[in-house]
């Protein structure tokens, strides 16, 4: 089954610690993107790749960085200079960055 | 610059309602434009799309017809079921280069027996 995946689906950290969530996709996508969402928010996008081994940063990308060695993985790191990382994080991968975005399950990180 | 609006919520409906959630759309050129609808605690999945004006997109018992003289995208339902619960994103995929695809800020839909 073709699809993109996020894990884990709950993260727990303490404030100061870095945190890495994964995104894979099986769709042989160029396109990939984080989203930031927070409870009844829409989404706002934080960085996104169109190809591999590039990506640009997007609305709110201040505290996170991310990278893209590989077509089907984009990795989001959470640093400890975001100043409010508790939310619900999506990722999502599109043909081309015209095209739809399909989304994974997301991952929901929480820091205390 | 290109956006989306959307209605506010939350709307709720009784079950068998008739369900329209508007969206406009600003855009320089030729968007694609796409609803969206995300259930509790998930990702958001693709529910419909229209690339070209006049073009109607359909699922699930869901419309929505590409309106270029009103750039309007309104997604509609006959019949409205609780599983219909869940919130709703309509988005724009801009023409030009570069990454343009925007989302509108979710209109929540709540649907009781």
């Amino acid at each position: 089954d073709g699809g993109i995946t996020q894990s884990p689906k709950y993260l727990f950290r303490k404030e100061g610690q870095n945190v890495t969530l994964s995104c894979e996709q099986n769709l042989n996508h160029d396109a990939m993107y984080w989203y930031r969402q927070d409870p009844g928010q829409g989404l706002r996008l934080i960085y996104y790749s169109q190809i591999v081994n590039d990506f640009q940063k997007g609305d709110i990308a201040e505290g996170y960085s991310v990278s893209r060695e590989k077509k089907e993985s984009f990795p989001l790191t959470v640093t400890s200079a975001q100043k409010n990382p508790t939310a619900f994080y999506l990722c999502a991968s599109s043909a081309d960055s015209h095209y739809e975005q399909y989304f994974g399950p997301g991952t929901r990180l929480t820091v205390t | 610059g290109d956006s989306v609006t959307q209605m506010e919520g939350p709307v709720t409906l009784s079950e068998e309602a008739f369900l329209t959630i508007n969206c406009t759309y600003t855009a320089t050129g030729y968007p694609s434009l796409f609803w969206y609808v995300q259930y509790p605690g998930e990702g958001l999945q693709l529910l419909l799309k229209a690339t070209k004006a006049d073009d109607k997109g359909s699922n699930k018992g869901f419309e929505a017809t590409y309106r270029k003289e009103t750039t309007s995208f309104h997604l509609e339902k006959g019949s409205v079921q609780v599983s219909d619960s869940a919130v709703y994103f309509c988005a724009l995929s801009a023409s030009n280069t570069g990454n343009q695809f925007y989302f509108g800020t979710g209109t929540s839909l709540t649907v009781i027996p």
